[in-house]
């Protein structure tokens, strides 16, 4: 199986929105809602932020947000903040019991 | 607070089998409403899930893996385990356990702080 495809840099200035891509096939994105984005931070493990498409966990900001129409998903981040600047993963369900990553994107904060 | 620890050598030689625990605290094991995931980190690379097992014993595994892998749990200590036979240097990376979330394969909220495991002779 492949990845699911995300651009490998986004940049924006402070305050500013950007939003991350995720692309998938039928197989996962297009056909469920278990889509979950992942940060993480240099040196980290990586931290939940959005599951299930849009859902947030207890204590994610709402400047976070998620997205899916067809094979691709996105993440939206709003107001940027220097502390944002990291590495964001997309997952996703897909046929058959598996779970597929997407290769990650470096947000850099300018 | 539900915590995950990995442990485990640093260095597997190639073609030897690498061996992985994850210490589960603050929480239990056989919960009805967790799985327990392995995911990996290649140097400088992305995520990779490996499999999760629920606390019965089910397992789900990556197919590209499945193969070399196989994971246990242990519920009177509270971990699971990760075996992965036959390395080669293609899986040194940061090894990491989670928590998942029963009906949701793809959702990890609790991570442990990850091992690093190098292959080398």
């Amino acid at each position: 199986q492949s990845a699911l495809t995300q651009p490998a840099s986004v940049s924006g200035s402070p305050g500013q929105s950007i939003t991350i891509s995720c692309t998938g096939t039928s197989n996962n994105i297009g056909s469920y809602i278990l889509v979950s984005w992942y940060q993480q931070h240099p040196g980290k493990a990586p931290t939940l932020i959005l599951y299930e498409v849009s859902r947030r966990p207890s204590g994610v900001s709402d400047r976070f947000s998620g997205s899916k129409s067809g094979n691709t998903a996105s993440l939206t981040i709003s107001g940027l903040q220097a502390d944002d600047e990291a590495d964001y993963y997309c997952c996703s369900y897909e046929h058959r019991s598996n779970v597929l990553f997407g290769g990650g994107t470096k947000l850099t904060v300018l | 607070q539900l915590q995950l620890q990995e442990s485990g050598p640093g260095l597997v030689k190639p073609s030897e089998t690498l061996s992985l625990t994850c210490i589960v605290s603050g929480g239990s094991i056989s919960s009805t409403s967790s799985y327990w995931g392995w995911i990996r980190q290649p140097p400088g690379k992305g995520l990779e899930w490996i499999g999760s097992i629920f606390y019965t014993g089910n397992t789900y595994y990556n197919p590209s893996l499945k193969s070399r892998v196989t994971i246990s749990v242990d519920t009177s200590k509270n971990q699971f385990a990760l075996i992965l036979n036959s390395v080669t240097a293609a899986d040194a990376a940061l090894y990491f356990c989670a928590r998942g979330v029963v009906g949701a394969l793809s959702h990890f909220d609790n991570w442990g702080q990850g091992t690093l495991v190098a292959v080398s002779s």
